[in-house]
């Protein structure tokens, strides 16, 4: 297995407060990637990163943000989280190759 | 545009029948594709892939062949197992972006 954490593992917040979820590898893989997965939506791209400070918006990046500062460490945050942001989220690594490994999931629950 | 569509669930099936799940695709270019497996609780594991036209992927005795000519990536299992529940991601690889484009997932129970 690829040696990828997420953390926390589950969350319960209020709505407007900031919550940060972080995503730790230790492959060295260039690009990071997070996803939420809804039921009926499958899984979809938050923000990715192709590198120490680079990162790019994927197709529901509204209301979060990310940052990378040290190849291993990738953390999504919701400046104020709403109700609709209750979601499981999914960190994801990738080398070279287009192949994705994925880490074991944050389920966050926003009241 | 790059999109994913899957075969609509939850399935259910008796122990020993023979599995079906349908993927057809639409994508930019020749993408790679893939089928991703997520048992209860966990994150998704890479369960087989094929990179060009007539390749066929395999694993645990999954099988999917690309079709070009139908745009399609149908898994197959010749006999299924109760520990093969699990929700099913047929996916695609962006070409030149480094990006996967996942359909919506299929729940599959497998009875006894």
């Amino acid at each position: 297995d690829a040696g990828i954490t997420q953390s926390p593992r589950h969350k319960v917040t209020e709505t407007g407060t900031p919550v940060t979820l972080r995503c730790h590898q230790t492959e060295n893989h260039r690009y990071m990637y997070w996803y939420r997965q809804d039921p009926g939506h499958g899984l979809r791209l938050i923000h990715y990163s192709y590198g120490v400070k680079d990162t790019d918006k994927g197709e529901v990046s509204d209301g979060y943000s990310v940052s990378r500062s040290k190849t291993e460490d990738f953390l999504l945050t919701l400046e104020s989280a709403t109700s609709s942001q209750t979601s499981v989220y999914f960190c994801a690594i990738s080398d070279y190759t287009d192949t994705q490994y994925f880490g074991p999931g944050t389920r966050l629950t926003v009241l | 545009g790059n999109s994913v569509t899957q075969m609509e669930g939850p399935v259910t099936l008796s122990e020993e029948a023979f599995l079906t799940i349908n993927c057809t695709y639409t994508a930019t270019g020749y993408p790679s594709l893939f089928w991703y497996v997520q048992y209860p609780g966990e994150g998704l594991q890479l369960l087989l892939k094929a990179t060009k036209a007539d390749d066929k992927g395999s694993n645990k005795g999954f099988e999917a062949t690309y079709r070009k000519e139908t745009t399609s990536f149908h898994l197959e299992k010749g006999s299924v197992q109760v520990s093969d529940s699990a929700v099913y991601f047929c996916a695609l690889s962006v070409v030149g972006a480094q990006k996967l484009v996942f359909g919506q997932g299929t729940r599959l129970t497998i009875n006894p």
